[in-house]
């Protein structure tokens, strides 16, 4: 059964770099078909896509975000992580990485990482 | 308009039928994925494609399209559905985006 877990700091400083890893683990993150994912929800708020990566080191972000995402992927390690510049406090949220399916026309994530909660404050 | 928009709650009766729906432009090219999220934890997949549930949710939660408009249907709600409840379509612009709805907040009473 394949699980997913994050991990990073849970408190950043304004204007500093976010920084998360995802652990994949009962099975492979270069398994064909299949992206990976960051999401997140400010305290409150509804979900946000923040983009994600296929195994091939392709990768699509969030137009909203895109100037200070950055996806990456490290097979050795069976996992990947995401990196968010510049943050400020509206980027307080718990995020959660993701398994991302596509199939014609349908597309789905699943499963889900029990989430991180990161704060940005001084 | 590239936004899915579902209404911010929705009540039922305990073990009435109760239809979530979700509308945007994507929808009339790309099928919805449905996500319950209860306090406190992440996110579960309920459906995803044409209609397809993952293995242990149960078949009281089913989901239907038709033009833009999306939909989460759960036949005899239970105490336990009450949730949060998001759709995620892709983009219908192409490039590889998704987008998600801003939640439907359910009440069973």
């Amino acid at each position: 059964q394949l699980q997913l877990q994050e991990s990073g700091s849970g408190l950043v400083k304004p204007s500093q770099t976010l920084s998360l890893t995802c652990a994949v683990s009962g099975g492979s993150i270069s398994s064909g078909g299949y992206s990976w994912s960051w999401i997140r929800q400010p305290p409150g708020k509804g979900l946000e896509w923040i983009g994600y990566i296929y195994h091939s080191g392709s990768t699509y972000y969030n137009p909203s975000l895109k100037s200070r995402v950055t996806i990456s992927v490290d097979r050795s390690k069976n996992q990947f992580s995401l990196k968010l510049s510049s943050v400020t406090a509206a980027d307080t949220a718990v995020y959660y990485c993701a398994r991302r399916r596509i199939t014609g026309t349908t597309n789905w994530f699943d499963p889900w990482g029990q989430g991180t909660l990161v704060t940005v404050s001084s | 308009s590239s936004e899915l928009t579902q209404d911010p709650a929705v009540s039922v009766a305990l073990g009435q039928t109760v239809r979530i729906t979700c509308q945007g432009d994507s929808l009339r090219s790309y099928y919805a994925s449905w996500y319950q999220q209860k306090p406190g934890q992440a996110p579960v997949l309920v459906i995803y494609g044409k209609n397809n549930r993952p293995s242990g949710i149960p078949d009281r939660f089913s989901g239907s399209s038709s033009g833009n408009t999306a939909s989460l249907t759960i036949t005899g709600a239970q105490a336990e559905d009450e949730a949060d409840y998001y759709c995620n379509s892709r983009d219908s612009s192409g490039n590889h985006l998704d987008r998600f709805g801003g939640g439907t907040k359910l009440t069973v009473l």
